[in-house]
């Protein structure tokens, strides 16, 4: 069974500070995919990545992708109380499966004013 | 218009009772799935379908059900809901590549 691991699983900083989410897996993903979810909402997408190693940015949110693409990170630069939800990474299953996601559990981030 | 759409947003329901969720797409997309979240254990898909004809189990489809009526239609249905069925249920699409595309939600509460 291909397992995701998030850490952490929950955050509260305050506004300004910088903070890194992990995503990590023994296993090899196809894609490696952020999502981000709102109470209330369902989680919409922020970013997806390929290529071990590829580096996307969006803003002030860094994504990395793993040079095994076993892994990857997102960091956030100077948060702000907007930065404030529900945090999912996900890995695309690939060849035979392609469509299908595996999600972590999911990083709560605060962030305080 | 929202892209995927999902009946009812909040249901209540009694241990026993058949109950159904329903979800709708606009998107053309072949790819449907339901999942639910519960805290601390991210998304866990129940079933998928990557076209009419083809319905597939995920990792805990154990006393749920699926039918798909059509390609933009995608219902789930619990034969008879327990109280561990309380969750948030997510129905999402997806295309040819591997982004997905999540309706709003239905809490369900199962007493």
């Amino acid at each position: 069974t291909q397992l995701l691991e998030q850490s952490p699983q929950f955050l509260s900083i305050q506004e300004g500070e910088n903070l890194t989410v992990y995503c990590n897996s023994s296993s090899v993903f196809s894609s490696l995919q952020w999502y981000r979810q709102e109470p209330g909402e369902g989680p919409v997408l922020l970013v997806t990545v390929v290529t071990g190693g590829e580096v996307k940015k969006l803003k002030r949110l860094t994504f990395q992708f793993g040079d095994a693409r076993k892994d990857s990170s997102l960091h956030i630069t100077a948060a702000q109380p907007g930065d404030t939800g529900l945090y999912l990474c996900a890995g695309g299953m690939g060849s035979g499966n392609t469509g299908k996601l595996i999600f972590g559990q999911g990083t709560t981030l605060q962030v305080k004013p | 218009d929202a892209d995927v759409t999902q009946t009812p947003r909040n249901r209540i329901t009694k241990t026993g009772k058949r109950i159904m969720l329903e979800c709708s797409q606009t998107k053309g997309h072949d790819r449907m799935y339901w999942y639910r979240q519960d805290p601390g254990l991210g998304l866990r898909l129940i079933y998928y379908s990557f076209d009419v004809k083809d319905i597939n189990k995920g990792e805990i489809s154990d006393g749920y059900s699926v039918s798909r009526q059509a390609q933009a239609k995608f219902s789930l249905s619990l034969e008879s809901a327990i109280p561990n069925q309380t969750a948030l249920y997510f129905c999402a699409t997806s295309g040819v590549g591997e982004t997905q595309y999540f309706g709003p939600g239905t809490r369900l509460l199962v007493l």
